[in-house]
């Protein structure tokens, strides 16, 4: 089974407008990363954060971890045509050597 | 190379066939990944290699799947006697490192997407 499960599964927006995605994993975890995927082929990473943050930014990309809640939140800021794509998280477990487990995604439309 | 290079991109094949995908990393990277992604689903993890430990086989779905790294760097997923389930999309990554923090960061591939028909 998935280790993270992310929500809305779709999201559509009007550009300019933010976007957020959540994501939900069960068991602690090292760190939990975010990934971007563009016409279902491969996927690019977009920002790391470790057990022990709680926000971390990059560009227009805001990321923040509950590990009370076991929970994460990637915001867009500002969105873009060009940001419609799938987003997914991606969490390694504690204690495990690196496997890199994906939530189902959440796929995002911005209209222009 | 500059990126995950995977090969065949595309392949079709009859139910029953043995198929092999191939995964070259980028250089230099110790841990590689093999996930499959059905049409519009999240991504399955099969199975990953780091350096010379035993691999993680764990999500292997059956008996049909093996894969092998050789000399470290190239990697073959094998599927025998596909069925048609096995149509997704494969998807080879790697990394630079994999360690107990688990700050690994994965570079992927374009996939190689498969149709058993």
């Amino acid at each position: 089974s998935q280790q993270g499960e992310e929500d809305p599964q779709a999201l559509s927006i009007q550009e300019g407008e933010n976007a957020t995605m959540n994501c939900s994993y069960k068991t602690s975890i090292n760190n939990l990363q975010w990934y971007r995927q563009n016409s279902g082929r491969g996927l690019v990473h977009l920002i790391l954060i470790r057990s022990n943050e709680r926000e971390k930014h990059s560009g227009r990309l805001r990321v923040t971890l509950d590990t009370s809640k076991k929970s994460s939140s990637l915001l867009i800021t500002a969105s873009r045509a060009a940001d419609t794509a799938s987003y997914f998280c991606a969490t390694v477990i504690s204690g495990n050597t690196g496997k890199l487990i994906f939530g189902q995604g959440t796929t995002l439309q911005v209209k222009p | 190379g500059a990126g995950v290079s995977q090969s065949p991109s595309n392949k079709v094949t009859e139910k029953g066939k043995d198929v092999e995908l191939r995964c070259d990393p980028i250089s230099g990277h110790t841990a590689l990944y093999w996930y499959r992604q059905s049409l519009g689903q999240g991504l399955e993890f099969l199975i990953y290699f780091q350096g010379n430990s035993a691999p993680d086989k764990s999500g292997l779905p059956s008996d049909r799947f093996s894969a092998e790294r050789t000399g470290g760097s190239v990697s073959t997923l094998t599927i025998q006697r596909t069925q048609q389930e096995d149509s997704a999309v494969y998807l080879c990554a790697s990394s630079l490192a994999v360690s107990f923090s688990g700050a690994n960061v994965l570079t992927f591939g374009a996939g190689s997407r498969l149709t058993v028909l």
